[in-house]
C-alpha cells in the first residue's frame, strides 16, 4: 500500500521563475493538503483540496495556487518565486475525519 | 493562531521519561501529534479529540485538557528511536475550518 508520494524530491530555481510540485495521495484518501515548512519551524498550512476544489486556504499570497485531479492527485504551483519561498513543501492526504499522512516533501531552493 | 509548545528542546538518556506540552488560546476540536526525524516526513502518532479519552500506544501516550486547551505528550522509558522533533497540530472546528495549525516543535534527543 503506497503512501503519499511527492515529486520532485529536490528542486532549484531562480527568483521570478515558476514551479509545479506534484503529490499522489495515499490509496483510499480523497483530500490533499499542502504545507510549507521553513527550516526549524512547524509546517504552515497553504491550502486543502477536496472534490477538486480548494476547500480552505491559509495566509499565503495568490502566487500560490493548486489543483486537484479526478484521481485525487494534486499540484502546487508557485509563480514569481522569491528567495523566501525556499522551504520544504509537504503534501498530506486524508479521508474524512481521519488523520493526515504526510509525504517526504519537496525541497525547493531559490537562488 | 499558532499553538505554543514547551519545552523547545529536551535531552534525555535512554530509559528516561519526558513530557511535551501544547497550548492554544482558542477552543480546540482536536490535537494531532507528529514526530519528524531530520530529512523525513512527519509521522502521525495520535489524535486527541474534544471529549475523548487519553490515548496511547506502546510507551507514548497523550492527554487533552479541554478546560485549559492544552495537550500533553508523554514518552516513558525513552528509546533511541524516539529522537526527533515533535509537533502538535491543532484543529478548530466551526464553519468550514479544516486546517491544522502546527506549533514550532520540540526537539527531543535521546542519548545512550
Amino acid at each position: 500500500d503506497a503512501g503519499v508520494t511527492q515529486s520532485p524530491t529536490h528542486l532549484i530555481k531562480t527568483r521570478g521563475q515558476q514551479v509545479t510540485l506534484r503529490c499522489s495521495p495515499k490509496s483510499g484518501h480523497d483530500t490533499v493538503s499542502w504545507y510549507q515548512q521553513a527550516l526549524g519551524q512547524g509546517p504552515q498550512f497553504i491550502f486543502q483540496y477536496y472534490e477538486e476544489e480548494e476547500r480552505q486556504r491559509g495566509n499565503f499570497p495568490d502566487r500560490f495556487s493548486g489543483h486537484q485531479f479526478p484521481n485525487y492527485s494534486s499540484e502546487l504551483n508557485v509563480n514569481a518565486l522569491l528567495l523566501g519561498d525556499s522551504a520544504l513543501y509537504l503534501c498530506a492526504s486524508s479521508l474524512a475525519d481521519q488523520p493526515q499522512h504526510f509525504g517526504d516533501g519537496t525541497r525547493l531552493s531559490i537562488l | 493562531q499558532q499553538p505554543v509548545q514547551s519545552p523547545q528542546a529536551v535531552i534525555l538518556r535512554e530509559g528516561e521519561d519526558a513530557v511535551i506540552n501544547c497550548s492554544s488560546s482558542k477552543a480546540l476540536y482536536s490535537v494531532h501529534w507528529y514526530r519528524q526525524k531530520h530529512g523525513e516526513a512527519p509521522v502521525f502518532l495520535m489524535i486527541l479529540l474534544k471529549g475523548g479519552e487519553q490515548k496511547g500506544h506502546d510507551k507514548i501516550s497523550a492527554s487533552f485538557n479541554e478546560k485549559k486547551q492544552q495537550s500533553s505528550l508523554y514518552l516513558t522509558a525513552s528509546q533511541l528511536s524516539y529522537s526527533g522533533t515533535y509537533f502538535c497540530g491543532t484543529e478548530i472546528r466551526g464553519g468550514s475550518n479544516y486546517k491544522l495549525t502546527f506549533g514550532k516543535g520540540t526537539l527531543l534527543t535521546v542519548n545512550p
